[in-house]
């Protein structure tokens, strides 16, 4: 069965740092990986998505994520964050051929002035 | 565009009480999904439906009922609500892609039980 391991539940970030957020997934074949965002008081949006290729991905809003399969990892990053990136954000796995999503925990995101 | 439409927002209910959830979606998107997001836990799967007139169990479907009146709308019942229990449930629709479809959440309907 698909797990997603994100181990930092809060990561704290000055505006204009640099960012990267971990995670971890656990399947035996090749998995859709996904990076989804909640705004506070809204439903998640997707940043962006992985299943083949090039193992760099890019998304919206200067986001990007790099694959490894030797790490099982698929960590997000963003080179210089704004305070509107303050939310919480997933990291989500399903099999291809499968329609059943599994979410990680999520990490909370807070970009301070 | 579309939108996803989640009644009621917000969900006071009593110990032992059945509650109903209402999904409705615009995007014309075979695939709907309910999902439990608790504090820190993040999200669970309740039940899917891959397209009109189909229904599958998640990983936490004991203690609910799923019903997929049409396309456009996944209705969630809480059978028997339990005391203190406290959760957001977001609905979400995709195209039919085998695993690799997008989803489209809704705002969430917010459940109070006292």
């Amino acid at each position: 069965a698909q797990s997603v391991t994100q181990p930092d539940a809060r990561v704290t970030v000055s505006e204009g740092a640099s960012l990267q957020l971990r995670c971890k997934y656990s399947y035996s074949a090749t998995p859709y990986l996904f990076w989804y965002v909640q705004y506070p008081r809204q439903g998640l949006q997707m940043l962006l998505k992985y299943y083949s290729g090039d193992p760099v991905v890019q998304g919206v809003n200067g986001f990007e994520a790099e694959f490894s399969k030797s790490d099982s990892s698929f960590h997000l990053r963003k080179a210089s964050v704004h305070w509107s990136d303050s939310a919480v954000y997933f990291c989500a796995v399903s099999a291809s051929g499968g329609y059943k999503v599994v979410f990680g925990s999520g990490t909370r995101l807070l970009v301070s002035p | 565009g579309g939108i996803i439409t989640q009644t009621p927002k917000f969900l006071i209910g009593q110990e032992g009480q059945k509650l109903t959830l209402k999904c409705q979606q615009n995007f014309n998107h075979d695939t709907m999904y309910w999902y439990r997001q608790d504090s820190g836990k993040g999200l669970r799967l309740i039940y899917y439906s891959i397209t009109e007139n189909d229904l599958q169990k998640g990983d936490l479907s004991e203690g609910y009922d799923a019903s997929r009146e049409k396309k456009s709308s996944f209705s969630l019942t809480v059978t028997s609500a339990q005391k203190n229990e406290m959760a957001v449930f977001l609905c979400a629709s995709s195209l039919r892609d085998w695993g690799g479809a997008e989803q489209y959440f809704g705002p969430g309907t917010r459940l109070t039980v006292l």
